[in-house]
Order: structure tokens, then sequence, then C-alpha cells
């Protein structure tokens, strides 16, 4: 069972575009959802995450957006750059230990 | 600033041959992770190790794998017999609290080819 959906799979923006990646999850009891961004050949690194007490997290140019009645959240990238370029995934975790990853979508930021 | 360091980067072994992926993670950590990236795929969970014991394990980390901390820095995870199917890239991660409260920390990987 799938515990976390990603879509799409794969995304090209124009540079400045705002690529939006989305993320479902099935387990109510899942309380930190992060997104990480990994590069060719590079381990994941963390991005963003956000609890489910709160609706929208900002950090610079990077956004969630969070909706918990419809188990969702999604990640904005604004003013998206050709160094943006990369795989994506989102997370859920209930309480620590193990994490739920998403699919990955793979990011495309043309100059 | 500090990374999680991971040796071998690639190894290529046969099936059935023992492998063992090495890992040290942030010296103040107290929580290690290993995660699976089959090629493509998403990243799965194996196993996390805390105070010297494993903490929770999925159902991929069955009797072939195993987990140590032999020193006090290294953090190694075993695979007995390999087979083709556990050729993948391995993450080892670590951090200072609960990865659900703190942040997790990759290692840049270990990519492990069963021929």
């Amino acid at each position: 069972q799938q515990q976390v959906k990603q879509s799409p799979q794969s995304l090209i923006v124009q540079k400045g575009g705002i690529p939006i990646i989305n993320c479902a999850y099935e387990n109510t009891a899942f309380d930190y959802f992060p997104w990480y961004q990994q590069f060719p050949g590079k381990g994941p690194a963390l991005l963003i995450a956000i609890r489910p007490d709160v609706s929208e997290k900002k950090e610079g140019r990077f956004t969630i957006s969070f909706n918990k009645s419809a188990k969702q959240f999604s990640l904005h990238i604004m003013d998206s750059q050709p160094g943006d370029s990369a795989t994506y995934f989102c997370a859920a975790s209930k309480s620590g230990n193990q994490f739920y990853f998403g699919t990955g979508t793979s990011l495309t930021v043309i100059p | 600033e500090p990374e999680v360091t991971q040796t071998p980067s690639h190894q290529v072994t046969q099936m059935g041959q023992e492998v063992i992926l090495r890992c040290v993670p942030i010296s103040n950590h107290l929580y290690f992770y290993w995660y699976r990236q089959i090629l493509g795929q998403k990243v799965e969970f194996l196993v996390s190790f805390y105070n010297n014991e494993i903490s929770e394990k999925s159902e991929i980390f069955d009797d072939q794998f195993s987990v140590e901390r032999p020193d006090g820095s290294n953090f190694t995870l075993k695979i007995r017999s390999t087979k083709l199917e556990d050729s993948a890239m391995y993450f080892c991660a670590s951090s200072s609290k609960l990865a659900g409260i703190g942040e997790l920390f990759f290692g840049e990987g270990s990519r492990l080819t069963v021929l």
C-alpha cells in the first residue's frame, strides 16, 4: 500500500514559472510532512517541512500548502530557476522514526 | 558544515556474497537510519537505530540485513547473502532528534550492484 502518492512524475517549466508538486497521504496519524530535494548523485536534502497545525509555510521561494481535511499537501516554487532542476520528494512521518516517501518528481527549469 | 559520509560510493558484487556498507553519521547525532532507492523509484525506509539497538524496521529489512554501530562512530549495514533485487542506492541518514521532529541528514549514498 502506497502511503504517500506524489504527482506529477515529471515537470518542465520556463524560468520564472511556478511549478507545483502535489502529494496525498492516507494515514491521519502522520504529523510531519517534509519535502526533500535531490540532485543527481547526491542524497536527499531537506528543503522545507510543515506540521498539520498550519495550512501554509513559506521559506524563501518555497511554499508548502497543506489541506488537512483533503489529506493533501503541495510544494510551490516561486520564480523558478535552472538551479532548481532536481528531483523533489514529499514525505510523511508519524512522530519520528519511519518516513514514507513519495515516488518523486523530476523538475526541469528551462532557461 | 557537518555531513554524513558513506563508503563505498559504488560496490559491485556477485549474488550470494556478503556486503557491508559503512556510514559515519554526524558526530552529535543520536538517531541513525538506512534507506534505499531502487533506480528511478522512491526512497524506502529500511531501519532506524537508537541507543545501540534497532528502534523500527520495515518489511524490507528481513533476516539477511543487519545493522551495527561497532565503534561509536561508524554505522554499518550488512547484507548477508545478496540477491539481484538488492541492487539499489543505499542512503544512510542521521538526526539529532527523532526524524519527525529534527532534520534528517542524508549521506550521498552507496550504490550496490548485484550481478
